[in-house]
């Protein structure tokens, strides 16, 4: 079966320092993963995905992912964070024999000024 | 990226009546819809999958009756709450996949009170 787990519900970091929220995932098969950013009472927004090729995936806003195998994880880092990256972070996993999405419990980014 | 719309994005609705949210996906063919349940400060609940043309997939706890899924064409998705009670109150988000490497596309989400 496939899984996700964040293990920190909330992540604090300063503006200008890098940031990482992190993401471990569980799958059966090829690792399809992916990163979405939810703000408040908003749907969630696409910000990269994994499907092969580099293990460094760059998405949007300046973000970007590390494929780790060995490690089983894909933690999702920014060199310089803004006050305005302040949001929800969910991790994903698909399993394409279920044609389903597999979210993590979500990550609280707080950036202070 | 491509566009998801979804419609209303805010509904208060009476017990005992039914409301029904509209997702649209603008400029792609949605092969695969999917409907979340999301309660506050926690993740998303898939509800069903659906796929144009079929019946959707319901998962596990999930009143079939309770919540009908349409999914008449590749860019529109319906979900009905019938006989909506306060404990449906919920935020609810659709996604639509364009195809077999695509990433899923999500709706602004629908906030439904039931009073």
């Amino acid at each position: 079966a496939q899984s996700v787990a964040q293990p920190e519900d909330q992540v604090n970091v300063a503006e200008g320092n890098p940031l990482t929220v992190k993401c471990t995932y569980s799958v059966s098969g090829n690792p399809y993963l992916f990163w979405y950013v939810q703000y408040p009472n908003r749907g969630l927004q696409f910000l990269l995905k994994y499907i092969t090729g580099d293990n460094l995936v760059k998405g949007s806003y300046g973000f970007e992912a590390e494929f780790n195998k060995s490690q089983t994880s894909f933690h999702l880092k920014k060199p310089s964070a803004l006050v305005s990256d302040s949001a929800l972070y969910f991790c994903a996993v698909r399993d394409d024999n279920f044609n389903k999405f597999y979210f993590g419990s979500g990550t609280k980014l707080n950036v202070k000024p | 990226g491509a566009v998801v719309s979804q419609h209303p994005s805010r509904v208060i609705c009476k017990s005992g009546t039914s409301v029904k949210i509209e997702c649209r996906s603008l400029d792609f063919q949605a092969t695969t819809m999917f409907w979340y349940r999301q309660f506050p400060k926690q993740s998303l609940m898939l509800m069903a999958t659906s796929n144009e043309g079929s019946k959707a997939t319901y998962e596990q706890g999930v009143e079939k009756d309770k919540f009908l899924i349409n999914h008449a064409s590749l860019t529109l998705s319906t979900l009905t709450v019938t006989s909506a009670h306060p404990e449906d109150s919920s935020f609810y988000i659709c996604s639509a996949r364009q195809g077999a490497l695509s990433e899923a596309f999500f709706g602004q989400g629908t906030r439904l009170t039931v009073v």
